[in-house]
């Protein structure tokens, strides 16, 4: 199995900072990294698939990189709707797995 | 529109058996894997497994491997996800998603069915 590892778990920070937040694979998976944005009560959301491209529709203070087996997914300058908990995932293997998630919180 | 609908909220004691469903629409079914991802109250995403419609090939994740079913019914576009003995610890919202393409991500998600097991 490939095993996700994200960090940190949570974090705080003001609107209009910069949060950066990783993911790692066990593995190299190429670049096979989606990230997914969970609001309380709601769906996740897939924000960015293939570790760079942002989905339709959602806003560009969303940013992927990486391959291999690091990754990051930056939030620019952050706003108060972007409260949510970040999921990476990886589609390399045919046995797709999730981080454990970040918890983003505006202070 | 690409939609997918899950069955009900239910509530059953351990030991009963269980099917929830989701029903896709707006997109060609057969084409696309489906996932089935559960959350547990206050925890994170994970992954159960997916099935291909087009021909009932299923994986699972070993965590889940033996514990549910997971099956579709092309014919109505709808996938299903089945424990044939529940247990206390199977309490959650369970997803289905669909996967995209050969890249994999779960591009358009079900509202999620809430299961609660509890005698």
């Amino acid at each position: 199995d490939i095993q996700m590892t994200q960090s940190p778990s949570s974090l705080s920070a003001s609107v209009g900072d910069r949060v950066t937040i990783t993911c790692r694979a066990s593995q190299s998976i190429s670049n096979y990294l989606n990230w997914y944005q969970q609001k309380p009560g709601r769906a996740p959301k897939l924000i960015i698939s293939s570790a760079s491209f942002l989905q339709s529709g959602v806003t560009s203070r969303f940013s992927g990189s990486g391959s291999g087996t690091y990754f990051t997914l930056t939030i620019y300058s952050l706003q108060p709707e972007d409260s949510a908990t970040y999921y990476c995932q990886q589609s390399y293997s045919d046995l797709f797995s999730f981080g454990p998630g970040t918890k983003v919180e505006i202070k | 529109e690409v939609q997918l609908v899950q069955s009900g909220a239910e509530v059953k004691k351990p030991g009963e058996s269980l099917k929830i469903s989701c029903k896709g629409s707006g997109y060609s079914f057969s084409s696309h894997w489906i996932g089935w991802v559960r959350q547990r109250p206050g925890k994170g995403l994970e992954w159960m497994g997916i099935i291909y419609p087009g021909d009932s090939d299923a994986r699972y994740s070993p965590s889940f491997q033996g514990q549910v079913t997971i099956s579709v019914d092309k014919s109505i576009n709808t996938a299903y996800l089945q424990w044939d003995t529940l247990r206390a610890p199977d309490t959650a919202r369970y997803y289905c998603a669909r996967v995209r393409n050969s890249y994999g991500p779960f591009d358009y998600w079900g509202q999620g069915t809430l299961l609660t097991v509890s005698s």
